[in-house]
């Protein structure tokens, strides 16, 4: 399977305990983004790497996220004193380019429970 | 609020029927895309539209844009049991630098036997 990867699927923490989610892209696309998706609602855009560079972070949380997107090795999203607004599932998806054609391809999630 | 707003929330068909679900945005785009997204699960891309393209068709998918409206729609043709899922449309405006999707809020789409 070529498609994302991300890891784990379910991950569950207590309240200020760190969170980190992992990201594999599909195979030879080197831009990232990480979503964010509520319960019953769209998925809201947070940031968009390449490789070693953050290009757009302006849908991130100026407090307690990071994300990163070394040159070798998955792309992580790190939640810091996680709480319970925390709580969502998180997408990642992948693309060759940054043209108009060039089509994003999610992976199937990481749902993070906050207790 | 969302750039991208599905119409209508929830939509509730029997099989063989079609689908039509709408979406507005707000501001200029490049291009326009459907995604379907299963109970719990990832997002499947469905089709991608250019901002200079007025309809395309994917199989059953049938999409159409009026950039002068500021609209998509999609159709599903013959609908299935499967087709039972939510569908987002996300607008792109990819300049190069900056390539985020804006996501609508779905269309929660019920195909019963």
């Amino acid at each position: 399977n070529a498609g994302v990867m991300q890891n784990p699927r379910h991950l569950v923490r207590r309240r200020g305990q760190e969170a980190r989610l992992r990201c594999s892209p599909v195979k030879g696309h080197s831009h990232v983004y990480w979503y964010r998706q509520l319960p019953e609602e769209g998925l809201k855009f947070m940031v968009y790497l390449q490789k070693e560079n953050i290009i757009d972070e302006s849908g991130m949380p100026k407090e307690r996220f990071s994300a990163e997107f070394p040159k070798e090795g998955p792309s992580i999203l790190r939640i810091q004193q996680v709480v319970r607004g925390d709580s969502a599932a998180y997408f990642c998806a992948s693309s060759q380019g940054t043209g108009v054609t060039d089509t994003q391809y999610f992976g199937p999630g990481t749902r993070l429970t906050v207790l | 609020s969302q750039q991208g707003e599905e119409d209508p929330q929830a939509l509730s068909i029997q099989e063989g029927e079609n689908a039509t679900m709408n979406c507005s945005y707000k501001t200029s785009i490049n291009n326009l895309q459907w995604y379907r997204q299963n109970s719990g699960r990832g997002l499947v891309h469905l089709i991608l539209i250019r901002s200079n393209e007025r309809e395309k068709h994917s199989g059953r998918l049938r999409v159409t844009l009026d950039t002068s409206k500021k609209s998509s729609s999609l159709l599903i043709t013959a609908s299935r049991a499967a087709d039972t899922a939510s569908y987002f449309c996300a607008t792109g405006l990819n300049t190069g630098t900056a390539s985020k999707l804006t996501f609508g809020t779905g269309t929660r789409l019920q195909v019963t036997l």
